[in-house]
């Protein structure tokens, strides 16, 4: 149990278009799910706090214009990177809590050229 | 910031146990330690967590000093595919804080 997916796991794409990453919990419900980003050879930095029917928090120094989160269902988070440039290159993790625990999702790696 | 202490890099010999400490002499009496561990290019995988008592699962040891200002996890028989990044987190109680996240300790396993 505890499994936390998603997708994709990989995208390229061109500067200047958006690009949608959905977190899933397969097997249990989460009203809070956190998004994270890692850059090479770094630890991971929080970006944003998702909670279920309600608006993201973001850490400081995150555009909450530029990452838009959406937490529509206890199963399901949504990260939107728009108008992504080159710097917004990075590897992207969500997690989901379950009882006293979060759950990592495997990532996705974004690379914008 | 974090408020752990690791060493950024250990070896263990393959078969052997691993024992990784962590320092966290500013925890507070509700938060737990917990232990994730990040293998290259994939997402952190939970371990093991625990408050004050030595815990065990299928897969680490935690244990925990009287005064719970550092811990140890312990990988019993360490195998190749136990080289990841470690981390050792201090948090309170529950799955909706945020886990702060420090540098971890690379343990490398060695054939």
């Amino acid at each position: 149990g505890a499994v936390v997916s998603q997708h994709p796991s990989w995208v390229i794409c061109k500067s200047g278009t958006s690009v949608k990453i959905e977190c899933r919990s397969l097997d249990f419900q989460a009203t809070t799910m956190f998004w994270y980003r890692q850059f090479p050879k770094q630890s991971l930095m929080l970006m944003a706090t998702s909670n279920e029917g309600s608006k993201a928090t973001y850490e400081q120094g995150v555009e909450k214009d530029k990452f838009l989160i959406n937490h529509a269902s206890l199963t399901l988070s949504t990260l939107t990177v728009t108008s992504a440039h080159p710097e917004d290159s990075s590897f992207y993790i969500c997690s989901a809590g379950r009882e006293e625990t979060q759950y990592f999702g495997p990532g996705t790696r974004l690379l914008v050229l | 910031d974090a408020k752990t202490t690791q060493p950024p890099s250990m070896d263990c010999a393959e078969g052997r146990a691993a024992n990784l400490p962590c320092n966290h002499s500013t925890i507070s009496g509700n938060e737990y330690v917990y232990w994730y561990r990040q293998i290259h290019s994939q997402g952190p995988q939970y371990i093991i967590h625990g408050l004050k008592n030595n815990e065990t699962n299928e897969m680490a040891s935690l244990i925990i000093t009287e005064d719970r200002k550092s811990s140890t996890l312990i990988l019993p028989h360490a195998t190749l595919r136990d080289t990841a990044v470690y981390y050792c987190i201090v948090s309170p109680w529950g799955s909706n804080y945020q886990l702060i996240w420090g540098a971890g300790t690379k343990l490398i396993i060695k054939p």
